[in-house]
């Protein structure tokens, strides 16, 4: 069983701060992706990363996958009140198998006006 | 356009009664996906579609639980003999296809909060 470890599980900063939160696992995956989901919502994709060591840039958030392609990790600069949400990663096996993905437990960000 | 679309929102029922769950996914998916989510958690993946094919259904509990999509489109997931372990909120997905190569997009719809009494 591939897990996915997210860190921290909670997170709760003020309006400006910079933050990181971290998907690990033990597995290798063909890709990996982030989520965000809000209360009452499913979970909406931000972003697909592919390629180990891969670095991408959506606005004030940048996602990096590590180089083994095992972990990952997503930075959010001057965070604002509307990036409050569940950040969620999930990666997929590959092999034929890529529409099965394995979640994060997430991290619950709130951010304070 | 219409995103993927989930009935009931909300159903309660009682412990050994069966129910019915029924996902719409967006016009001209493929791949369709159910997901269970409790409350705190990742959701986590229990059947899987591709056109009216069940590809995968690896993820399901246990025999109670099953999954159709007849015609390629609406799915429906049931579960029979409901026990109070069975509360979560059940998440489908759909998606344009897969590849062995490339995942594409999940788009999730808003989910039915069951609850077993």
């Amino acid at each position: 069983t591939q897990l996915l470890e997210q860190s921290p599980q909670f997170l709760s900063i003020q309006e400006g701060e910079n933050l990181t939160v971290y998907c690990n696992s033990s597995s290798v995956f063909s890709s990996l992706q982030w989520y965000r989901q809000e209360p009452g919502e499913g979970p909406v994709l931000l972003v697909t990363v592919v390629t180990g060591g891969e670095v991408k840039k959506l606005k004030r958030l940048t996602f990096q996958f590590g180089d083994a392609r095992k972990d990952s990790s997503l930075h959010i600069t001057a965070a604002q009140p509307g990036d409050t949400g569940l950040y969620l990663c999930a990666g997929a096996q590959g092999g034929g198998s890529n529409y099965k993905l394995t979640f994060g437990k997430g991290t619950l960000l709130t951010v304070n006006p | 356009g219409a995103g993927v679309s989930q009935s009931p929102r909300y159903k309660v029922t009682k412990r050994g009664q069966d129910v019915a769950l029924r996902c719409d996914p967006i016009s001209g998916h493929v791949s369709l996906y159910w997901y269970r989510q409790a409350l705190g958690q990742g959701p986590e993946f229990l059947t899987y579609f591709n056109y009216e094919a069940q590809q995968d259904k690896s993820g399901l509990p246990n025999d109670r639980f099953s999954a159709e999509r007849p015609e390629g489109s609406i799915s429906t997931l049931t579960i029979q003999r409901t026990e109070q372990r069975d509360s979560a909120m059940y998440r489908c997905a759909s998606s344009l296809g897969t590849s062995g190569t490339y995942t594409y997009e999940q788009y999730f719809g808003p989910g039915t909060r069951l609850t077993v009494t």
